[in-house]
């Protein structure tokens, strides 16, 4: 089965501290991405990352930054935590061949205060 | 992309078949309808997809109309665990490809 692993269940930061979750599948997968999750909003892409080393903004990427350094580990960064950032964060990755089919991981709910 | 919409909740009894509109009238002739589902303090889960034929899987079938403006989700014996908010995609299959998620509907399998 495949599995995607996320740091933390629940977190609480302060803001303006700088917040890491960290993401890691067990796949071999090429493909990886950081959703936030929202009441009435759905889910919108932060960024995705097709291999390592490479990134590229989705749809709100300000306010964050990634890393992958190592393929099967895919981390986002919130540089300096705001209120606005509170919320349900879902990581998930892909074989670039099955572009239907993403792998979601079990989220990450961020409140920071 | 195009838009989707669907019911914001629905019902369904135990052992019964669930079946969950979606409507995608403005979808173009390259765009595949997808379905996930996310069950309560989980994340989403892939169950299906289609381009313009029917499809069937282990977990579920989708019906796709003929001009291809809607489709449904069929889980055909319903039980407690399908509880869960079910989305429909719509979405060109490329390389570059995210999947923009909306509301969805909740599936609330009664006893």
């Amino acid at each position: 089965d495949v599995k995607v692993t996320q740091s933390s269940r629940y977190l609480v930061k302060r803001t303006g501290e700088k917040v890491f979750l960290e993401c890691v599948q067990d796949m071999d997968h090429e493909n990886m991405f950081w959703y936030r999750q929202d009441p009435g909003l759905g889910l919108r892409l932060i960024y995705f990352s097709y291999d390592v080393k490479m990134k590229e903004k989705g749809d709100i990427p300000e306010g964050y930054s990634v890393s992958r350094e190592k393929k099967e580990r895919f981390s986002l960064i919130l540089e300096s935590a705001s209120t606005n950032q509170t919320s349900m964060y879902l990581c998930a990755s892909r074989r670039p061949r099955d572009l239907y089919e993403q792998y979601f991981g079990p989220g990450t709910r961020l409140t920071v205060t | 992309d195009a838009k989707t919409t669907q019911p914001p909740s629905m019902d369904c009894a135990e052992g019964r078949a669930a079946n969950l509109p979606c409507n995608h009238s403005t979808i173009s002739g390259n765009e595949y309808v997808y379905w996930y589902r996310q069950i309560h303090s989980q994340g989403p889960q892939y169950i299906i997809h289609g381009l313009k034929n029917n499809e069937t899987n282990e977990m579920a079938s989708l019906i796709i109309t003929e001009d291809r403006k809607s489709s449904t989700l069929i889980l055909p014996h319903a039980t407690l665990r399908d509880t869960a908010v079910y989305y429909c995609i719509v979405r060109v299959q490329t390389g570059a490809n995210n999947l923009f998620f909306g509301t969805g509907t909740r599936l609330t399998v009664i006893p």
